[in-house]
């Protein structure tokens, strides 16, 4: 059963423009949020993150919205840039522990 | 502050083996998580260690097991090694207290032939 869903598994957009990432959630137990990105060879970076007592969080280029009554979450890039490009992950947490369960991954390429 | 370190980075194993993986956290984080990410699927939680205990396990087999040090290091078993077992295991460190952001390290790709 997969909980944290990512449906696109790949995103190709122009550089300067705007790159929206969609991820999906079925357990109203998640109270936590976030985002990471993986290049190859290497392990996910943390982006940003967001608190179910929130709707929007914003750092630098990137923002997270969050639509508690949907169940859904997005991260949005811009504007976006060549080095961007990678598999976006999120992630999330349940209320009672910390572990975190993640979608299947994006993976975005940002064309100069 | 150097990030989450993990040895070795690659390994070749054969079926009916067994591993061992190392992970030294971030300086201060407590709290160590392990990773299985397979082709085509997200990151699978396995287990999650604090103070030398665990506090948290995935659905994975007892061949996978996994242990904490004193000094917040931990490590990461797998007996019997199968095929299926090949996978990029990723260590992922977090202070306490609120904090719920991990911090992964490069990870250790294992092949199992």
């Amino acid at each position: 059963d997969q909980q944290v869903k990512q449906n696109s598994p790949s995103l190709s957009v122009q550089e300067g423009r705007i790159s929206i990432l969609n991820c999906d959630y079925t357990n109203s137990m998640f109270d936590y949020f976030l985002w990471y990105k993986k290049y190859p060879a290497e392990g996910p970076t943390f982006l940003i993150s967001i608190s179910s007592i929130k709707d929007k969080n914003e750092d630098g280029r990137f923002t997270v919205f969050l639509n508690k009554s949907a169940k859904h979450l997005s991260l949005h890039i811009v504007p976006s840039q060549p080095g961007d490009s990678a598999v976006y992950f999120c992630a999330a947490k349940e209320t009672s522990g910390s572990r975190l369960t993640f979608g299947e991954g994006t993976q975005l390429t940002v064309n100069p | 502050k150097a990030g989450v370190t993990q040895t070795p980075r690659y390994l070749i194993k054969t079926r009916g083996q067994q591993v061992t993986l190392s992970c030294s956290p971030i300086s201060g984080h407590r709290s160590v998580s392990w990773y299985q990410q397979t082709p085509g699927q997200g990151l699978q939680f396995l287990f999650e260690y604090f103070s030398e205990t665990q506090r948290n396990k995935g659905n994975f087999p007892g061949r996978f097991s996994g242990r904490q040090f004193s000094n917040s290091r931990s490590e990461m078993n797998v007996s019997t090694l199968e095929l299926g077992d090949s996978a990029l295991y990723l260590c992922a460190s977090r202070r306490r207290g609120g904090a719920y952001e991990q911090y992964f390290g490069p990870g250790t790709r294992l092949t199992v032939t």
